[in-house]
């Protein structure tokens, strides 16, 4: 059974600039999560998606945004890059969120510069 | 007060010896816990999960809940070098939708 995929693995933009990440589930999950993990910040949550709707958003600027395909593929977006953006992206999928495991990707790492 | 709070550590512990890894949550509704570990560089692997007060065992790892306290915690027996990571709690807080919230991580050193 695969895993959970993200990709690209590796990214690196220019501050201003706009990127999209992807994240496909393990087959059969419909619950994907995204997670912004640095030195200094830990794991913080940034949004959950289950069919198709967001459920549930963490405390960052609406410059980051996410949706979810019927698929239950996931893409988050992040506009007008900032150095501060650096970050390992993470998304963690699971059966249905709530009382469920959830399972991480390989992860995102994002370097502005 | 954070919703999940984690000693940061570093807790450092010889081989085969027990390492104890605490964690407090705020949510008093929570009803699943998670504990994941991860190495540097790589993304959380999930360890352990716990739904009802009292201990759950898987091989060497023990998660222990107390709803009442509001703690959970994780006991790792034999501990190996190879157990050296970072420990993430995780709690689902079911309050305004459904998130995971992750403490900060405590960093365990099993030295041989």
């Amino acid at each position: 059974k695969a895993g959970v995929t993200q990709t690209p693995r590796y990214l690196i933009k220019t501050r201003g600039q706009q990127v999209t990440l992807s994240c496909s589930p393990i087959s059969g999950h419909r619950s994907v999560s995204w997670y912004q993990q640095t030195p200094g910040q830990g794991l913080q949550f940034l949004f959950e998606y289950f069919s198709e709707t967001q459920r549930n958003k963490g405390n960052f600027p609406g410059r980051f945004s996410g949706r979810q395909f019927s698929n239950s593929r996931s893409e988050m977006n992040v506009s007008t890059l900032e150095l501060g953006d650096s970050a390992l992206y993470l998304c963690a999928s699971s059966l249905s969120g709530f009382d469920t495991e959830a399972f991480f990707g390989q992860g995102t790492r994002l370097t502005v510069v | 007060q954070k919703e999940v709070e984690q000693n940061s550590g570093p807790l450092s512990v010889p081989e085969g010896a027990i390492a104890s890894l605490n964690c407090t949550y705020s949510d008093r509704g929570s009803q699943s816990f998670f504990w994941y570990r991860q190495y540097s560089g790589k993304s959380p692997e999930l360890i352990m999960s716990i739904y009802s007060n009292g201990d759950k065992e898987d091989g060497r790892f023990t998660a222990q809940l107390n709803k009442a306290s509001q703690y959970v915690s994780l006991l790792i027996r034999d501990s190996q070098p190879s157990d050296s990571a970072t420990y993430l709690c995780a709690v689902n807080l079911n309050t305004g939708g459904f998130k995971t919230i992750f403490g900060a991580g405590t960093r365990l050193f099993v030295k041989a």
